[in-house]
């Protein structure tokens, strides 16, 4: 069975600080992990995705995860946070048959 | 290329009433999935189509059903509406199975209110 857990529904960071955004996941084969963006009123955004090629991901926005197997974890990091920053975040992984997992989302503020 | 569109935006009913969503995804995908967000449950899976059969369907009652069409055009429609049915309608499309490292690509949603 595959899932994922995303600890702390929300995240306070100074603008300029970095973001750290945490998810570890669960999975019975080897997992495929996405991190998506929601801005308010809107669909959810591809962020990054990690599919064994590289255990570090860059993704749009200067965000990357770094995917570790010892720790199960695939967590998100920003050096430094802008207020465009400021959204809903959300780790996923995929399992077989095509269905998604996500977990319940961590609601990042950026103070400026 | 164009990306994955629903229709409609927002939507208000009464309870007891039904309720069609549409969504069209990304030329060639054939896979769409429909999830159910809302503040107190986050994303939560409804069911996926690939090439018109339902391969996947989440724990919800079966007042919320769907289909897709040969076009990979998918429908959902909640009949019976409750209160608690209100929530953004989120569409996902991907290529399909095959590809494991596939994502999802969502459309903007539909915000369904039930008064």
């Amino acid at each position: 069975a595959q899932s994922v857990t995303q600890l702390g529904s929300h995240v306070s960071v100074s603008e300029g600080a970095l973001v750290l955004l945490r998810c570890n996941y669960s999975s019975s084969v080897p997992p495929y992990l996405f991190w998506y963006v929601q801005y308010p009123n809107q669909g959810l955004q591809l962020l990054l995705k990690y599919t064994s090629a590289a255990t570090l991901v860059k993704g749009i926005n200067g965000f990357e995860a770094e995917f570790k197997k010892s720790e199960t974890s695939f967590h998100l990091t920003k050096p430094s946070a802008h207020m465009s920053d400021a959204a809903e975040y959300f780790c996923a992984v995929r399992g077989t048959g095509n269905q998604f997992y996500f977990g319940t989302g961590t609601s990042l503020t950026v103070i400026p | 290329k164009a990306g994955v569109t629903q229709t409609p935006r927002y939507l208000i009913k009464t309870r007891g009433q039904q309720v069609t969503l549409s969504c069209s995804p990304i030329s060639g995908h054939r896979s769409v999935s429909w999830y159910q967000q809302t503040p107190g449950q986050g994303l939560q899976f409804l069911f996926e189509y690939f090439s018109e059969t339902q391969r996947n369907k989440g724990n919800f009652p079966g007042r919320f059903s769907g289909r897709q069409f040969s076009n990979s055009r998918s429908e959902m429609n909640v009949s019976t509406l409750e209160l608690g049915d209100s929530a953004l309608y989120l569409c996902a499309s991907s290529l399909g199975p095959g590809g494991m490292g596939n994502e999802q690509f969502f459309g903007p949603g539909t915000r369904l209110t039930v008064l």
